[in-house]
């Protein structure tokens, strides 16, 4: 059983469009990161975010954290061939230690 | 070095044989994560070690697989036994505590012949 399911599982996208992943759970997290992986790379932190109903920008990425701590979501605008890649949520479960990860969201953004 | 090292980066053994997978995390880092991901997967918790206490094994698939960790520095995943299912990529991953950012090695890719 998966502490965080993430949708889509995966997503292929015309440049220019937008779309958004999601990562959800039924636990409490106390903080909970998004990771981008390129192939043949380990992942890579985009954002961090703490408190409930938190919103990070990032250039063209939105992340959201949920008003209570057990959801997320990343939006992306105006998609580029860059963004291609593993999207990776992670969190930290209220009261435990170890980070656990969602299986990933796998974009493509064709140009 | 200035990030996480692990090795090495492939290695190709024959069903049955023991491996030995190193990873040497960031200076000063206490918290140190072992993954595995399989082709196309997301990553899957295997071992998780903080500071000087004991580490939270919960995620290994068998008794064939171990990890050890001296203190805050290098750890070692041994597979013992190996099984062409253990074809994967292994990810290592440390952090200044257990909430700050994970920071990953390039992994090293296991394939059983």
């Amino acid at each position: 059983t998966q502490l965080l399911e993430q949708s889509p599982q995966f997503l292929s996208i015309q440049e220019g469009e937008n779309l958004t992943v999601y990562c959800n759970s039924s636990s409490v997290f106390s903080s909970l990161q998004w990771y981008r992986q390129e192939p043949g790379e380990g992942p890579v932190l985009l954002v961090t975010v703490v408190t409930g109903g938190e919103v990070k920008k990032l250039k063209r990425l939105t992340f959201q954290f949920g008003d209570a701590r057990k959801d997320s979501s990343l939006h992306i605008t105006a998609a580029q061939p860059g963004d291609t890649g593993l999207y990776l949520c992670a969190g930290i479960i209220q009261g435990a230690q170890k980070l656990v990860f969602g299986q990933g969201t796998r974009l493509t953004i064709n140009p | 070095g200035a990030g996480v090292s692990q090795s090495p980066s492939n290695k190709v053994t024959e069903k049955g044989k023991d491996v030995e997978l190193r990873c040497d995390p960031i200076s000063g880092h206490t918290a140190l994560y072992w993954y595995r991901q399989r082709l196309g997967q997301g990553l899957e918790f295997l071992i998780y070690f903080q500071g000087n206490s004991a580490p939270d094994k919960s995620g290994l698939p068998s008794d064939r697989f171990s990890a050890e960790r001296t203190g805050e520095s290098v750890s070692t995943l041994t597979i013992q036994r190996t099984q062409q299912e253990d074809s994967a990529v292994y990810l290592c991953a440390s952090s200044l505590n257990r909430i700050t950012e994970a920071f990953f090695g390039q992994g090293t890719r296991l394939t059983v012949v």
